[in-house]
Formats: structure tokens, C-alpha cells, sequence
């Protein structure tokens, strides 16, 4: 596609419901990241995938959030037991070069508006 | 880890330039990244500059960097009311960009 796509755009949901937010990255791009960012501040690593292999995790709160992209293109994120802390902007962002190389450029979608409730 | 700092607020006069300053602590990285956000929209890539570099110029934007100091700028020549956004500047570390909390411009006739 033209760009980096998300969706949804919103989501509402009730606190210790399931959620999954899918991006659909740039066509031929090789790495796909996610980040979560709050009200007024950056965004904040959360984990990247070269390919369908997902490289680093490290960014991830906690073991109720997960993601995978098993054929190396659509990724979705999955955060189970939604809590309120939860509620953040999520973004996506693909690369045409793999992570860990020099000049990575991302490009990021809009991004997936969660509230829980 | 990196930690990459700015100021939050930045009021200018149309037409006149903007400058939007930004501090890191990772010398390490390659890449020095600008990234604007405007409401309902994705981040926008702006430009970014190599580590090896002082300066980089592109139309209205120039960056400046200064390694010794690690401080980044991003200057907004003839401002406009449409560079009216949130802009970030992150560096690349290893794998992944490290945002700055972003400085809000606000442009007024």
C-alpha cells in the first residue's frame, strides 16, 4: 500500500477485555516495529520483527502483551486483560532496511487510539 | 540507555524562523531523526542527519548538530501557520528510535 496502515483507528473497551490492533505495513518493507506513546509524551519502544521473527521484546510491559507477524507482513498486537494504564496511542512503523542497519528509516501509520474503560 | 530531551512549548510569529532545540545522551547513535506529528495524523519523517555531520539543509529546514555538546536543532526558516504540529527528535540505537517528549510549535499571525 501507499503507507503505513492501522487499524482500528479507535478502540474502546472494558477493562479485562482482549484486544487486537493490526498494522499493515509499507509493501516490500522488511521490518516492522511498535510503539506505544501516551498523552503528551514520545513514543516508546515496544518490539520490532525482521521478517516474521520477532527480534526484540524488550520494550513490552509485561506478559499480557504480545505480537506476531507470521508471514512477514500484517502484524498484530495483542494485549490480553486490558488494564486502564493500558489506554495509549499505538503505533506501527515498517522499514525498507532491516532494523540494525545504518539509516533505518521508519515510517510510521496514524496509529490505534485505545481507551479502557 | 539514551535519553533525549526537549523543551515542550515553542510560540513564533508567522514568517518568522523557529528553532526547536533538542539534547541526548547516546553518542552512539548513527542517525539523528526529526519527526513531526499533527493531530489525527502518523509521524511525519522530516529529515534526519548523519552523526559524521555539522549541518544538513533541506528548503526551509536546517538541522544542526553538535556532538560535543550533543545537541540537535531543527530551524524553521519562514514559519508557517501549518508548521503548526508537535515535532520530535529521536535518535537510533541499535534497533530501535529513542523519542524525545516533543516540543509543541505554535505559529500565530
Amino acid at each position: 500500500g501507499a503507507g503505513v496502515s492501522q487499524s482500528p483507528r479507535y478502540k474502546v473497551t472494558k477493562r479485562g477485555q482482549d484486544v487486537a490492533l493490526r498494522c499493515d505495513p509499507i509493501s516490500g518493507h522488511v521490518s516492522l516495529y511498535w510503539y506505544r506513546q501516551a498523552l503528551g509524551q514520545g513514543p516508546e519502544f515496544l518490539t520490532y520483527f525482521n521478517y516474521e521473527a520477532q527480534q526484540d521484546k524488550s520494550g513490552l510491559p509485561n506478559d499480557r502483551f504480545s505480537a506476531e507477524r507470521p508471514e512477514g507482513s500484517i502484524s498484530t498486537l495483542t494485549i490480553q486483560r486490558t488494564e486502564q494504564r493500558d489506554s495509549a496511542m499505538y503505533r506501527c512503523a515498517s522499514s525498507l532496511k532491516l532494523a540494525g542497519k545504518a539509516k533505518n528509516i521508519q515510517y510510521f501509520g496514524a496509529g490505534t487510539r485505545l481507551s479502557v474503560l | 540507555g539514551e535519553d533525549v530531551e526537549q523543551s515542550l512549548f515553542l510560540s513564533v510569529r508567522e514568517g518568522d524562523s523557529s528553532v526547536i532545540n533538542c539534547t541526548y545522551t547516546d553518542s552512539s547513535s548513527t542517525y539523528l531523526y526529526w519527526y513531526k506529528q499533527e493531530p489525527g495524523a502518523g509521524l511525519q519523517l522530516l529529515t534526519y542527519i548523519f552523526s559524521n555531520m555539522d549541518m544538513k539543509q533541506d528548503q526551509r529546514l536546517t538541522v544542526l548538530l553538535n556532538k560535543k555538546d550533543k545537541h540537535l536543532s531543527l530551524r524553521i526558516a519562514d514559519t508557517q501557520t501549518g508548521d503548526s504540529a508537535i515535532y520530535f527528535c529521536a535518535g537510533y540505537n541499535t534497533d530501535k528510535l529513542i523519542f524525545g517528549t516533543g516540543t509543541r510549535l505554535q505559529v500565530f499571525p
